[in-house]
């Protein structure tokens, strides 16, 4: 059963424009979101973060969307720059007592020239 | 400099082998983790560890060993048990509350 899903495996998005990453998740009491960016046979880099008592957070060309209601959040990246091209995983922090990451299977990420 | 080093970058293994694979981390952070990454997709935790002296079991422990002898150090030793060994390995470290986890470069480790 995943508790955070990234339901579209890549997307292709012409430079320029704006590039949206969804991530849902199932658990409410998730409390703190991240995403991440990922290029090929490196580590995951830490791009942008959200608390759930916040519905936005914007950081340069990244911005992070939260939607508790519908236990979703987006990544919007704008405009989208050929760099950006990589795979980018959101991932939940339940903040209890273990605050362990539970991570999403990813999204790659395309931007064509 | 601060940050997390793995290595090696690439280790080759025969069957019925143990590796060890390293992990240091020069950020003072009290937890590290492991994963693991398979092609298309996500991060799986193998091991985790909140405080020296003490690690817990992620979900895909089976095969795997870990020891955190000092607060930088995270090694995982890739026993002969683990069936299917051949991934792409990461290492990462955070705070406590685990507000954000830095990664290192990982380790692809391949069983010939």
């Amino acid at each position: 059963d995943q508790q955070v899903k990234q339901n579209s495996p890549s997307l292709s998005v012409q430079e320029g424009r704006i590039s949206i990453l969804n991530c849902d998740y199932t658990n409410s009491m998730f409390d703190y979101f991240l995403w991440y960016k990922k290029y090929p046979a490196e580590g995951p880099t830490f791009l942008i973060s959200i608390s759930s008592i916040k519905d936005k957070n914007e950081d340069g060309r990244f911005t992070v969307f939260l939607n508790k209601s519908a236990k979703h959040l987006s990544l919007h990246i704008v405009p989208s720059q050929p760099g950006d091209s990589a795979v980018y995983f959101c991932a939940a922090n339940p903040m209890d007592s273990n605050y362990q990451l539970i991570w999403g299977a990813g999204t790659k990420l395309i931007i064509k020239p | 400099d601060g940050g997390i080093t793995q290595s090696p970058k690439y280790l080759f293994r025969k069957e019925g082998q143990n590796v060890t694979l390293s992990c240091e981390q020069n950020l003072n952070h009290d937890a590290m983790y492991w994963y693991r990454q398979d092609p298309g997709q996500g991060l799986r935790l193998i091991y985790y560890s909140q405080i020296v002296n003490d690690f817990q079991k992620g979900d895909i422990a089976e095969g795997y060993s870990v020891s955190r002898e000092k607060k930088e150090s995270f090694p995982l030793t890739v026993t002969s048990a683990q069936k299917n060994p051949t991934a792409f390995y990461l290492c990462a470290s955070s705070p406590w509350d685990n507000t954000e986890a830095f990664f290192g470069q990982g380790t692809r480790l391949t069983v010939v």
